[in-house]
């Protein structure tokens, strides 16, 4: 079936640097892609609608030059965590629609968790 | 009212029980329902994908949605202890619109 690939699964990182998390769909286009965070013992979270081609939209709440979206082509969308901060710590996970499929099925990343020390 | 409501658990049953899952919700515009299973520290998997009301089986699992009454379902038979996971709904306006989650039960299936 249609496979999302996240990358990294796990990452690290100091508090006040950058971080980069990519969401790739290997055998479809996606021109639409999802982020979602994840605390735990939470439900996952929409953060942003990620396109293809324009500016992402971001749910109330998530701040866009914090969260930088980019979803330069039909197969892969990043999403960078600017100056993060331990508050930040997560579980991040995308998600990307297969136009092809039964009703545009979606299909999940394996998940960044993500720890700011 | 949240969009989604789904008791969080946890839920123990011991090996070849039958689970029940259950989830509501508020917005009558959903019309794509799916259930997910989410291991720890993994992604969520999709498991069923209905669209509209009624029944969809696939192999051990059942799948309901009772749109009348705002209230979906998801049946496990024959629990195995590979089920122990957290189950999530989800649901959606159409097939491209992102999807409102339940806050997930966590399954316990004792061997």
């Amino acid at each position: 079936g249609a496979v999302v690939s996240q990358h990294p699964s796990r990452v690290i990182c100091k508090s006040g640097t950058s971080v980069k998390i990519e969401c790739r769909s290997l055998d479809f286009q996606a021109t639409t892609m999802f982020w979602y965070r994840q605390f735990p013992k939470q439900s996952l979270m929409l953060m942003a609608t990620s396109n293809e081609g324009s500016k992402a939209t971001y749910e109330q709440g998530v701040e866009k030059d914090k969260f930088l979206i980019n979803h330069a082509s039909l197969t892969l969308s990043t999403l960078t965590v600017t100056s993060a901060h331990p508050e930040d710590s997560s579980f991040y996970i995308c998600s990307a629609e297969n136009p092809s499929s039964r009703d545009s099925e979606a299909f999940f990343g394996q998940g960044t968790r993500l720890t700011v020390v | 009212q949240k969009e989604v409501e789904q008791d969080p658990g946890p839920l123990s049953v011991p090996e070849g029980a039958i689970v029940s899952l259950n989830c509501t919700y508020s917005n009558s515009a959903f019309q794509y329902f799916m259930w997910y299973r989410q291991y720890s520290r993994k992604g969520p998997e999709l498991l069923m994908y209905t669209y509209s009301s009624g029944n969809k089986e696939d192999g051990r699992f059942t799948a309901q949605v009772d749109k009348s009454s705002k209230y979906i379902s998801l049946f496990i038979r024959d629990s195995q202890p590979s089920d122990s996971a957290t189950y999530l709904c989800a649901m959606s306006n159409s097939g491209n619109t992102p999807l409102v989650f339940g806050k997930g039960t966590r399954l316990s299936v004792i061997a």
